[in-house]
């Protein structure tokens, strides 16, 4: 258990509507990445806030928006939704620079089917 | 784009045998990091190897890194069933981002 949590677990929507995930980081951790796994695929990077400021996008479209809070912990927002972007996505945080290791901490993921 | 490229996109072994994946990259990093993903679920950190290392032990787990030819491997020695799963490399581009490539899937027959 890596302490970052995801929700909701599973969604189901159809094309054009809206959704949000909700992401909340490990304890002391200040950095927040989101990624979107599609079936079969490695995951690849959506956009990465920290300290409540994106920093670093991805190939993604602007439909693909985020927040992060206070507490660190973060929203992924998509609108429009299309069919191709079921997926799983994944939220993952990552301690201070200088602080423990390079390494990001995934949560379990939120599977988004768009029918 | 994908920069981390794993190799073999499957794999399929006996119980106790040992299993090798190797992953190559495009661009100069910091580290590279193996992580575990069992049924589509959050992903399990295994290993990081910094760019200046060759080598590096975890249980049975063994990362080689070799710079020169932008690659590098996952040893996982003794195999048990619990191993079964798809195994990432992720290039970290100083520290912006995680590359991903497409996966190794492993699975470790009884």
């Amino acid at each position: 258990e890596t302490g970052v949590t995801q929700s909701p677990t599973h969604l189901i929507k159809t094309r054009g509507q809206q959704v949000t995930l909700r992401c909340s980081s490990q304890s002391g951790h200040n950095t927040v990445s989101w990624y979107q796994q599609a079936l079969g695929q490695g995951p690849q990077f959506i956009f990465q806030y920290y300290r409540e400021e994106e920093n670093g996008r991805g190939n993604f479209p602007p439909r693909f928006s985020g927040l992060q809070f206070p507490n660190y912990s973060s929203e992924l927002n998509v609108n429009a939704l299309e069919l191709d972007d079921s997926a799983l996505y994944l939220c993952a945080s990552s301690p201070p620079i200088g602080v423990g290791t390079d390494t990001q901490y995934f949560g379990p993921g939120t599977r988004l089917t768009v029918l | 784009s994908q920069q981390g490229e794993e190799d073999p996109q499957a794999l399929s072994i006996q119980e106790g045998e040992n299993a090798t994946m190797n992953c190559s990259y495009k661009t100069s990093i910091n580290n590279l990091q193996w992580y575990r993903q069992n049924s589509g679920r959050g992903l399990v950190h295994l290993i990081l190897i910094r760019s200046n290392e060759r080598e590096k032990h975890s249980g049975r787990l063994r990362v080689t890194l070799d710079t020169s030819k932008k690659s590098s491997s996952l040893l996982i020695t003794a195999s048990r069933a619990a191993d079964t799963a798809s195994y990432f490399c992720a290039t970290d581009n100083y520290g912006q981002n995680f590359v991903f490539g497409p996966g190794t899937r492993l699975s470790v027959l009884p």
